[in-house]
């Protein structure tokens, strides 16, 4: 089975600068789709950014970008300029292309400093 | 407001009782499914459905049951709780199944099982 692995249980970041959040995944397939999903304190889930793995251009989505290293299987989330807002569990998810099984890692709680 | 309903937000139960999560969309998706939250775990999925009529297990479906006997509606079935089954339940759907469609998540219920 399909497997996610999110390293960093906690991150912090000074308000307005760059944090890297990493993901590390494992699968056979060639055909997939990777998610990053916000989580506040409201505890709602929030698509951040979508990667489609047949897409070489790593998405982006204003402050949200992606490192998208196919061959390494890696798929880290850069977040530019933080805002307070930002701080939230952060979770990198797998899905198959043809499957309805989708894979989240433990999450990474990002804490942002004023 | 569309979306995806579920109720209760907080459940504390005693242990060997039942009770039913409950999930409403009026997206008109096909697909609808139940995840778990655990600390640590990230989301696991419990049951999920591709249409009316029609279920699957997930990852970790021991101890529930589903079924889907309108597009609207998706109910979580907890026959007789465990302190296990402490947990956040999300309820999520997407137009279809594949792994390209984006989940819309409901708000979570919070179980308590003592």
């Amino acid at each position: 089975a399909q497997t996610v692995t999110q390293s960093q249980p906690e991150m912090s970041v000074q308000e307005a600068e760059t944090v890297t959040l990493s993901c590390t995944y494992d699968t056979s397939e060639s055909d997939y789709y990777l998610f990053w999903y916000k989580q506040p304190p409201s505890r709602q889930m929030i698509l951040v950014i979508r990667q489609e793995a047949y897409k070489q251009q790593n998405a982006t989505e204003n402050r949200f970008s992606v490192n998208f290293q196919k061959a390494a299987k890696s798929f880290s989330l850069k977040i530019s300029d933080s805002q307070l807002g930002d701080a939230a569990m952060y979770f990198c998810a797998y899905s198959g292309g043809n499957n309805n099984d989708m894979r989240f890692g433990a999450g990474t709680r990002l804490t942002v400093k004023p | 407001n569309a979306g995806v309903t579920q109720t209760p937000k907080f459940q504390v139960l005693k242990t060997g009782q039942s009770m039913t999560l409950q999930c409403a969309q009026d997206m008109n998706h096909e697909y609808m499914s139940w995840y778990r939250q655990d600390p640590g775990m990230g989301l696991r999925l419990i049951h999920y459905s591709v249409g009316a009529g029609i279920t699957d297990q997930g990852e970790v479906p021991n101890g529930y049951n589903v079924s889907r006997s309108t597009t609207e509606d998706f109910p979580l079935r907890l026959l007789s709780a465990a302190p296990s089954q402490t947990s956040v339940y999300f309820c999520a759907s997407s137009l279809e199944g594949s792994g390209a469609n984006v989940l819309t998540f409901g708000a979570g219920s919070r179980l308590t099982v003592l």
